[in-house]
């Protein structure tokens, strides 16, 4: 049981619009920074937000996060094909005193 | 170009220990967090521990502490983590992360514990 709560999966067609949501308690999203990864198959992951809604540089904005209380959400916005991956959210949390992942969501491209 | 390059994954038995090294370029290694990040067999992430810019603050994983500890040699670039008392469930690719929000990864070493 995870401490931070993803949709086993998402998905959408080329060029659609897919949510995932990531819900937590005041001890992690809500008094921490949430951070979203990207693992495609056979890969390690890669860092696409951080701080709640930035991007580092090379990732497309096409993806975007927010955060609200302690619920955070990562859309992408025109999905391609190659978006097809697991997405996992992270934070830290201050009651266990470390980092957290959600179970991840596995987004397909229908 | 940072790069992050693990080794020392490998076959234990169930007890044993193992000791994994990362070792870090492309940045100035003593100014960063570092941390590990485990990956059992078609499961999910799992944050193991993080360590300070200076060895002197460290997080662990509850189910690993006790068993696993992890270092860092600065003049070396390098990062480690001890492990013993190895567990069939310790089972996984074991990830070195610059950051505590791992804003680069490595591509991961393989720890598998069996008899």
């Amino acid at each position: 049981q995870s401490v931070l709560t993803q949709p086993p999966s998402a998905s959408g067609t080329p060029g659609q619009r897919v949510t995932i949501s990531c819900s937590g308690s005041s001890s992690n999203l809500g008094s921490n920074y949430v951070y979203w990864y990207q693992q495609l198959p056979r890969t390690a992951p890669k860092l696409l937000i951080y701080r709640n809604d930035q991007r580092p540089s090379g990732v497309p904005d096409r993806f975007s996060g927010s955060k609200s209380g302690t619920s955070a959400s990562l859309a992408i916005r025109g999905l391609r094909s190659e978006d097809e991956a697991d997405y996992y959210c992270a934070a830290w949390d201050d009651s266990l005193s470390g980092f957290v992942f959600g179970a991840g969501t596995k987004v397909t491209v229908l | 170009e940072v790069q992050l390059v693990e080794s020392g994954g490998g076959l234990v038995q169930p007890g044993g220990s193992l000791r994994l090294s990362c070792a870090a370029s492309g940045f100035t290694f003593s100014s960063y967090w570092m941390s590990w990040v485990r990956q059992a067999p078609g499961k999910g992430l799992e944050w193991v521990a993080n360590i300070d810019q200076d060895g002197g603050e460290k997080y662990s994983l509850d189910s690993v502490k006790g068993r696993f500890t992890i270092s860092r040699d600065n003049a070396k670039s390098s990062l480690y983590l001890q492990m013993s008392s190895l567990r069939a469930e310790d089972t996984a690719v074991y990830y070195c992360a610059r950051d505590v929000s791992g804003d680069y990864w490595g591509q991961g070493t393989l720890v598998t514990v069996s008899s």
